[in-house]
């Protein structure tokens, strides 16, 4: 079974732009969650999505949103980029029963 | 909110010394999952503890879940440089929100 794929896995963008990052989950699986990744702030929770509907929200601004299409795809755009932006964005799949998450490999995202 | 502390959060040692990293928390978590990560990887899920007291052993490493379901160690014998990494905690609460450790960076020297 194929695992998380995430798209692109680099992205160099300058300050003010906008991005999108793209997130196939694990065959089956219909939850998808996102964090970012710093090194000074660890992984913090973006927002989850389940069938189609954001079902749990972290504490980022608005300019930080998702959306999940009825494969189970998901997307998040960044609107508005600002140099602290810059961090490795996860997206996790989840497998019910236990829950369990499984992370794809990441998309680097550089904001310059 | 962080609501898992790890510790230790930096950790070096010698190949073929034995290591604990602990993950502790004031709250109770349905499960508890251990990650790790290489540096521009995803975090790659090593196991997952559902009861109270559980052990689980993965070849070299030992996983305990607290009997409260409050807190988990992972113990690591005779450690080998492949198992060099950022280890992470992650205590889910029984409606899909997962709550993520601080992170224990450990390095094997061979």
């Amino acid at each position: 079974k194929a695992g998380v794929t995430q798209t692109p896995r680099y992205l160099i963008k300058t300050r003010g732009q906008q991005v999108t990052l793209s997130c196939s989950p694990i065959s089956g699986h219909r939850s998808v969650s996102w964090y970012q990744q710093t090194p000074g702030q660890g992984l913090q929770f973006l927002f989850e999505y389940f069938s189609e509907t954001q079902r749990n929200k972290g504490n980022f601004p608005g300019r930080f949103s998702g959306r999940q299409f009825s494969n189970s795809r998901s997307e998040m755009n960044v609107s508005t980029l600002e140099l602290g932006d810059s961090a490795l964005y996860l997206c996790a799949s989840t497998r019910i029963g236990p829950n369990e998450q499984f992370f794809g490999p990441g998309t680097r995202l550089t904001v310059l | 909110t962080q609501l898992l502390e790890q510790s230790p959060q930096f950790l070096s040692i010698q190949e073929g010394e034995n290591l604990t990293v602990y993950c502790n928390s004031s709250s109770v978590f349905s499960s508890l999952q251990w990650y790790r990560q290489e540096p521009g990887e995803g975090p790659v899920l090593l196991v997952t503890v559902v009861t109270g007291g559980e052990v689980k052993k993965l070849k070299r490493l030992t996983f305990q879940f607290g009997d409260a379901r409050k807190d988990s160690s992972l113990h690591i014998t005779a450690a080998q440089p492949g198992d060099t990494g950022l280890y992470l905690c992650a205590g889910e609460n029984g409606g899909n929100q997962f709550y993520f450790g601080t992170g224990t960076s450990l390095t094997v020297i061979p």
